[in-house]
């Protein structure tokens, strides 16, 4: 079954413990993303990435770091996570056409 | 930010009714895509169309694209309670490198 799985789905930290995000397609996409989404806010993309090793910030990078060593995995690195990244975080994969397959999702609280 | 706008926020209507749901967004595109988020769940692509096209159809629904006015329209018809959920539209850039979804609306579909 073609997907996109994202792991932890649910997740409290404490400030500045740093976490990892997996993110993990079987649909052989080049291009992957993440997005964060937070009430009235939308979602707002974070980092994409265009192929192995080639990474670009989105809108909103701050406090995130990304890696694309593989074609199939694209973590989320938040080095030294803070409140204010208490949100749900997506990640996706474009197929052909233009078409974003999305994850699950994660649910992060940062206290 | 080329962040696009949903029209309205919130919609509630009785089953059977048409549901229709409106996107503006602010710069070029090449295309633009309707997707669907039950609560809580990771999104499902419903439609794109091309910015060289004006309408397009899928079953019960129909998008159409002005881009004079830099605005598309979703309508579902025959609407059922299982679709019940939220709406978001995305477009990307001109080097469809980057997506950007709006903020989303809310619909309701009442038994």
């Amino acid at each position: 079954e073609a997907q996109v799985t994202q792991n932890p789905r649910y997740l409290i930290t404490v400030t500045g413990k740093k976490l990892t995000v997996t993110c993990s397609q079987n649909m052989n996409h080049e291009y992957m993303s993440w997005y964060r989404q937070d009430p009235g806010l939308g979602l707002r993309q974070i980092y994409y990435s265009m192929n192995v090793e080639v990474t670009d910030k989105g809108d909103v990078p701050e406090g995130y770091k990304v890696s694309r060593k593989e074609k199939r995995n694209f973590p989320l690195i938040l080095e030294s996570p803070s409140p204010n990244q208490t949100s749900l975080y997506f990640c996706a994969s474009r197929g052909s056409g233009n078409t974003i397959y999305f994850g699950e999702g994660s649910w992060l609280t940062v206290v | 930010s080329q962040q696009g706008e949903e029209d309205p926020q919130a919609l509630s209507i009785q089953e059977g009714e048409n549901a229709t749901m409106n996107c503006s967004y602010k710069t070029s595109i090449n295309n633009l895509q309707w997707y669907r988020q039950n609560s809580g769940r990771g999104l499902v692509h419903l439609i794109l169309i091309r910015s060289n096209e004006r309408e397009k159809h899928s079953g019960r629904l129909r998008v159409t694209l002005d881009t004079s006015k830099k605005s598309s329209s979703l309508l579902i018809t025959a609407s059922r309670a299982a679709d019940t959920a939220s709406y978001f539209c995305a477009t990307d850039e001109d080097t469809g490198n980057q997506f950007y979804f709006g903020t989303g609306t809310s619909l309701t579909v009442i038994p």
